[in-house]
């Protein structure tokens, strides 16, 4: 099962901020937050990914709370082609030989209106 | 910018027969994936595969399944008899050998199975 909980959908209006939350109380020290999403029925994305810093890419910021038990994906200008399904998932980073499947959530909804 | 391609997009099939899903992955990673989203579920997690063998697999990936890297370029999935509970679009990823393994998906294949 998932480690992390999420809303199941969200609005935000075209051109501002979309502060998309997940809770994920139980993360042990070695394991990253990924952020995922999935435009219609499309192979999931990949947006970002972090350990306990918060960062930042060309799509996204990521904000991991000091103890990790949750995170904010931040799209700072949202446009009608962000509307999709947004998936938070917690993983265990390898170095190299052991396999690391991802392991999806329902996720949000991200609905940006116009 | 490289990306997972996957053929075909769309796949009719009656129940019973084998089908061949073929994906070549980014041409630098080493470790590739399939997954398969049932329509209106959850991604689930199939198989994984490196070094020319099966890294892991879950509990869909039975007998019926089967998983080849035929050359330098493409990964296969192999449905032997397939079931109508086999329609669903099947994804495949593959990811670097790097310390935080993001996998990059394909945009899938719609596998219909009548």
């Amino acid at each position: 099962d998932a480690k992390t909980t999420q809303p199941p959908s969200m609005d935000c209006a075209e051109g501002r901020a979309a502060n998309l939350p997940c809770n994920h109380s139980t993360i042990s020290g070695n394991e990253y937050v990924y952020w995922y999403r999935q435009i219609h029925s499309q192979g999931p994305q990949y947006i970002i990914h972090g350990l306990k810093n918060n960062e930042t890419n060309e799509m996204a910021s990521l904000i991991i709370t000091e103890d990790r038990k949750s995170s904010t994906l931040i799209l700072p200008h949202a446009t009608l082609r962000d509307t999709a399904v947004y998936y938070c998932i917690v993983r265990v980073a390898h170095y190299g030989g052991a396999t690391n499947k991802l392991i999806f959530g329902t996720g949000t909804l991200l609905a940006v209106q116009p | 910018e490289p990306e997972v391609t996957q053929t075909p997009s769309h796949q009719v099939t009656q129940m019973g027969q084998e089908v061949i899903l073929r994906c070549v992955p980014i041409s630098n990673h080493l470790y590739f994936y399939w997954y398969r989203q049932i329509l209106g579920q959850k991604v689930e997690f199939l198989v994984s595969f490196y070094n020319n063998e099966i890294s892991e697999k879950s509990e869909i990936f039975d007998d019926q399944f089967s998983v080849e890297r035929p050359d330098g370029s493409n990964f296969t999935l192999k449905i032997r008899s397939t079931k109508l509970e086999d329609s669903a679009m099947y994804f495949c990823a593959s990811s670097e050998r790097a310390v935080q393994e993001t996998q990059y998906f394909g945009p899938g294949t719609r596998l219909l199975v009548l």
